[in-house]
């Protein structure tokens, strides 16, 4: 009953380190999102991936790139973290317009 | 621009009273409007999903209403319960391509 399941929980990165957020979902869900949370600017959509194979862009995408390796994986890369990079991040998952599965999130500061 | 705007101000209320939290959007059009609970240091949770020609929606205490024409969704919470205390999230699918934006959030506090 895992639903979904991201890696790691916190990270602390120095200016111009990479990383790699993982994400992983067992509901069979077709579609997977990434999500970063800032206080006070709530929930904005990074890079979103309908289904298997394809990804696309959100409102937030510049500083990013994704991978979604397969129906159940889906991961964010930071290529350069900068401190602006610093927030909460948060994996979803869904099928049609039944809601949102979401992580319990990835705490990254960028240092 | 786009905008999705909930009260950034935290609603405090009495346990047993109705709480009634507010989601104001401009320049969408979306076909779907959702509401989600997010406790601290947690995920969001789906709560209920309203469609356009749906005028209001229900499920247990909770109750949703959608105003295409004022561009309003409210969401109240009957009996409230200091368990229900948390910030509520309202989003939004402007395109129908089932990829949702976020209001900022109203944080709920139900006071025994």
């Amino acid at each position: 009953n895992a639903g979904v399941t991201q890696t790691p929980k916190f990270q602390v990165l120095k200016t111009g380190q990479s990383m790699t957020l993982q994400c992983a979902q067992d509901m069979n869900h077709n579609s997977m999102y990434w999500y970063r949370q800032d206080p006070g600017m709530g929930l904005r959509l990074i890079y979103y991936s309908a289904s298997e194979g394809t990804t696309d862009k959100g409102e937030v995408p510049n500083g990013y790139n994704v991978s979604r390796l397969n129906k159940r994986e889906f991961s964010l890369r930071l290529e350069s973290a900068a401190p602006s990079q610093t927030s909460v991040y948060f994996c979803a998952s869904s099928e049609g317009k039944l809601g949102y599965t979401f992580g319990s999130g990835t705490r990254l500061t960028v240092v | 621009s786009q905008k999705i705007e909930q009260n950034s101000e935290a609603l405090n209320i009495q346990e047993g009273k109705t709480a009634t939290l507010t989601c104001n959007y401009t320049n969408y059009s979306p076909a779907y409007l959702q509401w989600y609970r997010q406790d601290p240091g947690r995920g969001p949770v789906f709560l209920l999903l309203i469609r356009e020609n749906e005028k209001e929606k229900r499920k247990e205490r909770l109750k949703v209403t959608f105003d295409t024409t004022l561009k309003q969704s409210l969401f109240h919470i009957t009996a409230s319960q200091p368990a229900d205390s948390a910030t509520y999230l309202c989003a939004l699918d402007p395109d129908n391509f089932n990829k949702f934006y976020f209001g900022s959030g109203t944080k709920l506090n139900v006071k025994p």
